[in-house]
């Protein structure tokens, strides 16, 4: 089984919906990620987790929001989905550990297109 | 992120050695890194480097780091098809871990 999942893998929505992605992980990570993918433009980060409860902007957080109840989960929501949130979304996790090195672990990615 | 740049796009043949570049401007960055993301599936990591070395290696792969420069290079030797991938260098800092992507450079290897 995969260490971090994400539903859904695909969707479609339209202008104005809201929408929630999901991420769980096994690892038992307290630092959690959400990452979008655009062509050329790499992974941005949207907003970071580093425990339950603990949320933190990152590079580009307008437009979003997010949840983590739970040690294993993080969700992110559109709250009002617009054309240019089309992408790929990624979560991460990883363990903490201020002055090592940290790897982040992917989950498989969530394509969004909004119409 | 606009502060690690990197060529979009790389073609080699089947056997020979890849060079990606990468460069980047903030001098804090503690760790660098080298994901691959192949069609469909999320990133994994590669590799990573210390900011206090200049070279490491792992099996094929070979990462230099020039710090005075802000310069890091990926080597694959013998390139194989399976390694035709998107490839992302990264940068992170000390304080906790949050990474800084770069644009991502598609490698595509020739028969």
């Amino acid at each position: 089984d995969a260490d971090v999942t994400q539903t859904p893998r695909n969707r479609i929505t339209k202008t104005g919906k809201r929408i929630m992605l999901e991420c769980s992980q096994t690892k038992g990570h307290d630092r959690m990620y959400w990452y979008r993918q655009d062509p050329g433009l790499g992974l941005r980060l949207i907003y970071y987790s580093f425990d339950v409860k603990d949320i933190n902007k990152g590079e580009i957080s307008d437009g979003y929001s997010v949840s983590r109840q739970a040690q294993a989960k993080f969700s992110l929501s559109l709250e009002s989905a617009i054309p240019n949130q089309t992408a790929l979304y990624f979560c991460a996790t990883s363990d903490q550990g201020l002055g090592t090195h940290n790897e982040q672990f992917f989950g498989p990615g969530t394509r969004l297109t909004v119409l | 992120g606009e502060d690690v740049e990197q060529s979009l796009f790389l073609s080699v043949r089947e056997g020979d050695s890849s060079v990606i570049n990468c460069t980047y401007t903030d001098s804090s960055s503690t760790y660098l890194y080298w994901y691959k993301q192949e069609p469909g599936a999320g990133l994994q990591l590669l590799t990573y480097i210390f900011s206090n070395m200049d070279m490491k290696q792992d099996q094929r792969l070979t990462v230099l780091l020039n710090k005075k420069d802000k310069h890091l290079s990926l080597r694959i030797a013998d390139t194989q098809t399976g390694d035709s991938a998107i490839y992302f260098c990264a940068r992170g800092g000390a304080a906790g871990n949050k990474l800084t992507f770069g644009g991502g450079t598609r490698v595509l290897v020739k028969p």
